[in-house]
């Protein structure tokens, strides 16, 4: 969605480091949400963040939510390989219609 | 949490058919449930969004006639693709939402489609 930029399209990272992905966009976020998924398969939710500012943590993985509520981070501490996967970000926008759209996804791939 | 029911999961058709997809709200009432197509290590990319009773709005270059979709109830949305052809194969996936912006948006499991 050129709605929700997000960044980087793949990365790779050695495990146990730390690594960080971004999202973005030009227009206010109602509803800004973080997603796994493995291609062909469903969605697994992540965290909904809706408050400026708001940040929430769970396990080794920790989203924020600017004041703006225009650009999103998610941070994975110590990656696994179990956190390989697609990571999406959705949002709520208001563009005539009310729309759930997606960012284009990182690729995350972790090396032992 | 809210359970979002996508049916069939996989469906192979010949060319030149008609393939209906599913998706069902099992606990909750959908005001709008949103449909999207995935292409190969791509994203998702929202085809329309349905609200129950009124008619479908489609996304730019997403062609009506051949991506039909009903939300004749609170808890079905389908999605009907027409004369089907290979390069309509790809994975659909279907989105369900009770309150805009506010909760979480539940999804359902994908359709694998592959047209023949």
């Amino acid at each position: 969605s050129q709605e929700l930029e997000q960044s980087p399209q793949s990365l790779i990272v050695q495990e146990g480091k730390n690594l960080t992905i971004n999202c973005t966009s030009s227009k206010t976020l109602y509803g800004l949400y973080w997603y796994k998924q493995k291609y062909g398969e469903g969605l697994i939710f992540l965290m909904m963040l809706q408050k400026g500012g708001e940040e929430k943590s769970h396990e080794k993985i920790t989203a924020k939510l600017d004041e703006k509520k225009q650009q999103s981070s998610l941070h994975i501490t110590a990656s696994q390989p179990s956190h390989a996967g697609i990571y999406l970000c959705g949002a709520y926008i208001i563009q005539g219609a009310q729309k759930l759209v997606f960012g284009q996804g990182t690729r995350l791939t972790i090396n032992p | 949490g809210a359970v979002v029911s996508q049916h069939p999961s996989r469906v192979i058709c010949k060319s030149g058919t008609s393939v209906k997809i599913e998706c069902r709200s099992l606990d909750f009432q959908a005001t709008t449930m949103f449909w999207y197509r995935q292409f190969p290590k791509q994203s998702l990319m929202l085809m329309a969004t349905s609200n129950e009773g009124s008619k479908a709005t489609y996304e730019q270059g997403v062609e009506k006639d051949k991506f039909l979709i009903n939300h004749a109830s609170l808890t079905l949305s389908t999605l009907t693709v027409t004369s089907a052809h290979p390069e309509d194969s790809s994975f659909y996936i279907c989105s369900a939402s009770f309150r805009w912006g506010n909760t979480e948006a539940f999804f359902g499991q994908g359709t694998r489609l592959t047209v023949v």
